[in-house]
Order: structure tokens, then C-alpha cells, then sequence
């Protein structure tokens, strides 16, 4: 069936060090994909996209990257900061039906 | 901060209740989804409302029902509430009865008792 899943339930990193968090898809028709960031008791935040078109985007200390000969997509933060800590959720658009697919997320946890 | 709003915050209901929670789109955007998101999950899609019509549904019943106003605010209504109902319910606007950029609002998170 169709989902969003994650490789890891939780992460945890050192203050400046880069992280890494990984999300795998399972529907090849999906052309479009979007990683959110929430905190506790708040709605998703948008962070960044990338359409199937395309494997690299790069934003403000964030990168996604996109292997669809894999089904893989990742969320690499740089230079992690306390203010990072939440649980991000990899979200895939499937091409021709009106809804984003969620996975469970992952909870990334900043050690000082 | 997004301009996605949502009222109330929190709800507490009593099951077999009805309840009503409404959303206000960003500004520019003329389409509204609705999720449901129970505590530790992924939020799961209920509908999404485009031109005022049901552009799209998740696997809710039909207790769950929707409308999006001229304006493009949009409302989510809930019959004979159940306990499984309790969780945060998510509006997020974008454009063109598409995902693409799709913001969310604070959430309203239900409780039935």
C-alpha cells in the first residue's frame, strides 16, 4: 500500500554537527515531495521541496536529496542548532491523487 | 508563521456530539486539506476542498464533512463524534487544487469524552 516511512524513530545529535534524517517511499508515481518540521504542540512547518524532476535542493542550512531509483529522500541540516530540535515528517504528493502521504516521523533531539 | 488559522484551539466534546472547526486559508491560496493527526502519528488526509467543491478524501466516513466558502475559508464538520475521533485536526491552504507549497495552520486539538 502507499506510504511515507522512516528509517529512524529518533535522532540524536551533537550542537554542530550535521544531521542526516532519512525517509523512504514506496509509490513510484509520486512526483512531488515535501519535508516539515514540528514542534510540540504546533502545526507542521514547511521546510523545503523537491519535485521527482530534480535529486539536490538546497536551502537556508538545508538540503534534500532525491533517489528515485531507491525511493529515497533525506533532510541534511547543517550546523544543527538547539532550535532544531522537533520531529521532521517526509510528506510525498502521488501524482494524480489530491493528498500528501505522511510517514511517522523523526524526532531529532540536540545534545549540548 | 504561516497565515493558515484555525479556531477554536482546543475542543472538548462528549461522543455521539457534532463539532464544527474552521480554517482560514494564506493569503493567495484557494485550496484547503484537511488531516487528522493522532498523538505520535504522521498526519492522515481526510479532504480537500478546491472552487468550493471536494476535491479529494482520505478514508474517513462521511461523518466527516467539509465546505469551503467563497472566500476560500473552509470548515470541517464531524458527526456522532467517537473516541477515536480525539486528535489534532490540521488545515493546510495551497494553490490551484494542488499540494505544491501546502502550509499548515496551529491545529484545533479535539477531545472526546
Amino acid at each position: 500500500g502507499e506510504s511515507v516511512g522512516l528509517h529512524l524513530p529518533t535522532l540524536s545529535v551533537q550542537e554542530g554537527d550535521n544531521s542526516i534524517i532519512n525517509c523512504a517511499y514506496s509509490n513510484s508515481a509520486s512526483d512531488y515531495f515535501i519535508w516539515y518540521k514540528q514542534e510540540s504542540g504546533k502545526g507542521p512547518q514547511f521546510i523545503i521541496d523537491i519535485r521527482s524532476n530534480m535529486d539536490k535542493r538546497q536551502g537556508q542550512r538545508v538540503t534534500v536529496l532525491l533517489n528515485k531509483t531507491v525511493k529515497h529522500l533525506s533532510l541534511q541540516i547543517a550546523a544543527t542548532q538547539p532550535g532544531d530540535s522537533a520531529v521532521y515528517f517526509c510528506a510525498e504528493n502521488i501524482q494524480g491523487a489530491q493528498k500528501l502521504v505522511f510517514g511517522q516521523g523523526t524526532r531529532l533531539t540536540i545534545n549540548p | 508563521e504561516t497565515g493558515v488559522t484555525q479556531s477554536p484551539t482546543h475542543l472538548i466534546k462528549t461522543r455521539g456530539q457534532q463539532v464544527t472547526l474552521r480554517c482560514s486559508s494564506q493569503s493567495g491560496h484557494n485550496t484547503v486539506s484537511w488531516y487528522q493527526q493522532a498523538l505520535g502519528q504522521g498526519p492522515q488526509f481526510i479532504f480537500q476542498y478546491y472552487r468550493e467543491e471536494e476535491n479529494g478524501r482520505g478514508n474517513f466516513p462521511p461523518r466527516f464533512s467539509g465546505l469551503q466558502f467563497p472566500n476560500y475559508s473552509s470548515e470541517l464538520n464531524v458527526n456522532a463524534l467517537e473516541l477515536d475521533d480525539s486528535a489534532l485536526y490540521l488545515c493546510a491552504s495551497s494553490f490551484g487544487g494542488t499540494n505544491y507549497e501546502q502550509y499548515f495552520g496551529p491545529g484545533t486539538r479535539l477531545t472526546v469524552t
